[in-house]
């Protein structure tokens, strides 16, 4: 089986401050995305690709940026963060349409 | 844009109980339908999915779709603790293309003994 790994599990940044997520999967899964999870609640996508060097925004893009530089690796970057952003970031995986995705136990955020 | 939502926002049952959760989508051309459990801490992981009208059983869990109604459930007999975690059900439009699934806000499920 494969894993899913995001680093680092906890993320402290000041109000204003760029921080990046960053995502492993080993899967070889063709699909990958980020979505945020606030506080027991459900998930809202931040970002999504479907290839290497493919980006897609989500429901959510603004205030994010996001980078696919290979298959196996896909980046969140934070670009300003805000104390109303504080949540745990999910990153996923999948083979392709309406399979089933593969998740990491997330990132936290804390914006002090 | 496809709106998902949840009922109940939580739930607290007794062990052994029947657990029904349910599920509402906005768009009829919705395709897949998936359900999540996310227990404390943990990633969230796939529990069942399904394509076509009608029923699917897997062990304890069973989903009930009705497309007609715009509806999916799920199921779950004989509820033991350990089921105690936030439940997300999911769906996507395309089958046969890439597309996004949309989740629901989830419902906080505590199963007491």
């Amino acid at each position: 089986g494969g894993i899913i790994t995001q680093t680092p599990k906890f993320l402290i940044g000041q109000e204003g401050q760029k921080l990046t997520l960053k995502c492993q999967q080993n899967f070889n899964h063709d699909t990958m995305y980020w979505y945020r999870q606030d506080s027991g609640k459900g998930l809202r996508l931040i970002y999504y690709s479907i290839t290497e060097n493919d980006l897609q925004k989500g429901d959510l893009s603004e205030g994010y940026d996001a980078s696919r530089e290979k298959k196996s690796s896909f980046s969140l970057t934070v670009t300003s963060a805000q104390k109303n952003e504080m949540a745990v970031f999910l990153c996923a995986s999948s083979g392709g349409c309406a399979e089933t995705l593969y998740f990491g136990s997330g990132t936290r955020l804390t914006v002090l | 844009q496809q709106k998902v939502q949840q009922s109940p926002e939580s739930l607290i049952v007794p062990e052994g109980a029947m657990t029904s959760l349910n599920c509402t989508f906005s768009d009829s051309a919705s395709q897949y339908f998936a359900w999540y459990r996310q227990h404390s801490g943990k990633a969230p992981k796939a529990l069942m999915s399904i394509f076509s009208n009608g029923e699917k059983e897997e062990g304890r869990f069973t989903i009930h779709l009705n497309k007609a109604s715009l509806h999916f459930s799920l199921h779950i007999r004989d509820s033991q603790p350990s089921d105690s975690a936030l439940y997300l059900c999911a769906v996507s439009l395309a089958s046969s293309s890439f597309s996004k699934l949309v989740f629901g806000q989830g419902t906080s499920l505590s199963v007491v003994p």
